[in-house]
């Protein structure tokens, strides 16, 4: 099995904050990596998909690279509509997501 | 649009077996560019994934589920289906059903979520 480390755990940031999550794969995946953002009781939304490419529709300010084990995901600008919990989730075999990264505003 | 949309008994007792079922709208499940799969979170925590069917056939599961995980398709009901047997309290969550690209592994349409409470 693959295992996925996300951090931090929790995160506390300013707008206008350049935020940055990273995610360690437990063996090689490639590029094979998404990145989701969960709001309370929402379903997840899909944002960044095979490591670096921006979904449709997602802002410009979200952006994701890394291949192989390290991986970063970034928020260039903090916006108050971006408080949520972010995952990511590797698909190089089968399907695992990190354990999350809540985020909130300080 | 697509839409899914999962339903099923939200209270089922230690040791049955819990049913859900999904329906898709707005797209075609027969689509032989997408898997469809079935994703769980317990409370204040993070999303597992359970398994996946893919309309020409075959299923891929959870190692950690695999031998309580059923998961098939219903092509004339434009439906999935979750069968997770022997439930304990650590089976309580909340399931999603999800669409996932079949090239590059994404979900990228999820349904809204249901609940599923695992108590006698």
């Amino acid at each position: 099995d693959i295992q996925m480390t996300q951090s931090p755990s929790s995160l506390s940031a300013s707008v206008g904050d350049r935020v940055t999550i990273t995610c360690q794969a437990s063996q090689d995946i490639n590029t094979y990596l998404n990145w989701y953002q969960q709001k309370p009781g929402k379903a997840p939304k899909l944002l960044i998909y095979d490591a670096s490419n921006l979904e449709t529709g997602v802002p410009s300010r979200f952006s994701g690279s890394g291949s192989g084990t390290d991986f970063t995901f970034t928020i260039s600008s903090l916006q108050p509509e971006d408080i949520a919990t972010y995952y990511c989730q590797q698909f190089e075999n089968l399907y695992t997501f990190g354990q999350g990264t809540k985020l909130e505003i300080k | 649009q697509v839409q899914l949309q999962e339903s099923g008994p939200g209270l089922v007792k230690p040791s049955q077996t819990l049913s859900l079922t999904c329906t898709v709208s707005g797209g075609s499940i027969r689509s032989e560019s997408y898997y469809w799969s079935w994703i769980r979170q317990p409370a204040g925590k993070g999303l597992e994934w359970i398994g996946r069917v893919y309309i020409r056939g075959g299923t891929n599961y959870n190692p950690s589920l695999k031998s309580r995980v059923t998961i098939s398709v219903d092509t004339s009901k434009s439906q999935l289906s979750l069968r997770l047997s022997s439930v304990t309290a650590a089976d309580t969550a909340v399931y999603y059903c999800a669409r996932v690209r079949r090239v590059a592994g994404e979900f990228d349409y999820w349904g809204q979520g249901t609940l599923v409470t695992v108590s006698s």
